[in-house]
């Protein structure tokens, strides 16, 4: 257990507006992501952080943009939400050094529906 | 690019019933491969994980088996509980990257009582 929260957990908005998830870490991870979840698609990473202020593109990273200006926090907003970012966001953690492919440790999720 | 398949759900089991869940992988490199086990309204957790050919990794009953030459990472158990119900991904991790992982889309079991 590397101690993530999310907030929120639930969230319904409307189309067009900002949203941001936040995930917090107690255990000062260096790495940190954000998944979503879709039928179909199992898990998709949207983006990931290897450090403080720095972040990198997941494969379908398109209408997202994350910040991390602490260890124990990284962002996800989504800029102007749409119905097709209706999803489950997951975070997720990993240290590497206990070894090259250490698990990641999730979150409990962040059901969004945009309307 | 990586990819990973998992067989398509639902699975449904009678209590006791013996458990696969086929995977394969298409990887560049020589990965590394997990399962991780997400039960109702959680996030995912790891059931097991293997790190080279002929690994076996074992948790819970759980088990699979690294196969290098079929690209392969079966999950099995040999006697499912009601408590196993849940979605399980077939996961791979490739050295060098920043831990990103390649999941497979999910097979949800559900073992009927």
């Amino acid at each position: 257990d590397a101690g993530i929260t999310q907030s929120p957990r639930h969230k319904v908005t409307e189309t067009g507006t900002p949203v941001t998830l936040r995930c917090h870490q107690t255990e000062n991870h260096r790495y940190m992501y954000w998944y979503r979840q879709d039928p179909g698609h199992g898990l998709r990473l949207i983006h990931y952080s290897y450090g403080v202020k720095d972040t990198d593109k997941g494969e379908v990273s398109d209408g997202y943009s994350v910040s991390r200006s602490k260890t124990e926090d990284f962002l996800l907003t989504l800029e102007s939400a749409t119905s097709s970012q209706t999803s489950v966001y997951f975070c997720a953690n990993t240290e590497i050094a206990g070894g090259p492919h250490n698990e990641q440790f999730f979150g409990p999720g962040t059901r969004l529906t945009v309307l | 690019g990586d990819s990973v398949t998992q067989m398509e759900g639902p699975v449904t089991l009678s209590e006791e019933a013996f458990l696969t869940i086929n995977c394969t992988y298409t990887a560049t490199g020589y990965p590394s491969l997990f399962w991780y086990v997400q039960y109702p309204g959680e996030g995912l957790q790891l059931l097991l994980k293997a790190t080279k050919a002929d690994d076996k990794g074992s948790n819970k009953g759980f088990e699979a088996t690294y196969r290098k030459e079929t690209t392969s990472f079966h999950l099995e158990k040999g006697s499912v509980q009601v408590s196993d119900s849940a979605v399980y991904f077939c996961a791979l991790i490739l050295a060098g990257g920043y831990q990103k992982v390649t999941f497979g889309t999910g097979t949800k079991l559900q073992v009927i009582p």
